[in-house]
């Protein structure tokens, strides 16, 4: 089964507008953590947001917070105002802290700033 | 320099031939992982090793080696290239495993 799943390949987003990115995770381990990572078209991967499963609290960096839905098994990435320097691809990302720490991403989600 | 480095930045290389892809970070994190990013598929855990002379197997191990006998350095090995493993591969390295990973600048590597 997937770890880590991201069901919009391509989204778009108007400039100065709000866009939440959906993800979904399935595990079994009490104690994990969810990332967030960018990718713009250079290549490089950028760290976004961190969440762990104890947090009482929504994570927030700036422009990005991330809408964490512990029973539902979800944690979307939301980018207030969005600026054209926000398109990119989007990776969501689980790490387990009991089960071998491994780290998985999913499939990545394009998005478009449109001016 | 600081920060984590992946050498070459491309290869191209022959169906059946060894290669090694280098991967060298200077802030003595104890985790460090290889992916494969392929589209469509997003980044695919390859290896990871939790420390020197620890590792362990990702969700698409065949066809990879890897050591750790430096905290330092984690190679990745093809031991006889396919052309399926034509790919970008990004090495990763964490102090913990609440922290986040930081990624090399990966290797884009072709094998005809």
């Amino acid at each position: 089964a997937q770890k880590i799943t991201q069901t919009q390949p391509g989204m778009f987003v108007q400039e100065k507008e709000a866009v939440t990115l959906d993800c979904t995770y399935d595990t079994s381990d009490p104690s994990y953590g969810l990332f967030w990572y960018k990718q713009p078209s250079s290549g490089e991967m950028i760290f976004l947001i961190y969440q762990g499963s104890y947090d009482q609290q929504n994570a927030t960096e700036g422009r990005y917070s991330l809408n964490f839905q512990k029973a539902r098994k979800s944690a979307n990435l939301v980018i207030s105002a969005s600026q054209l320097g926000d398109s990119a691809m989007y990776f969501c990302a689980m790490r387990e802290h009991n089960t071998g720490n491994q780290f998985y991403f999913g499939t990545g989600t394009s998005l478009t700033v449109i001016p | 320099d600081a920060g984590i480095t992946q050498s070459p930045r491309y290869k191209i290389t022959e169906t059946g031939r060894q290669v090694t892809l280098m991967c060298h970070q200077t802030w003595s994190h104890s985790y460090m992982f290889w992916y494969r990013q392929d589209l469509g598929h997003g980044l695919r855990l390859i290896y990871y090793s939790a420390a020197a002379d620890i590792t362990d197997k990702g969700e698409v191990p065949d066809g990879y080696v890897v050591s750790r006998s430096k905290t330092e350095n984690f190679p990745l090995t093809l031991e006889s290239a396919t052309r399926s493993q034509t790919s970008v591969y990004f090495c990763a390295s964490s102090e913990t495993v609440n922290t986040e990973a930081f990624f090399g600048q990966g290797t884009r590597l072709t094998v005809v």
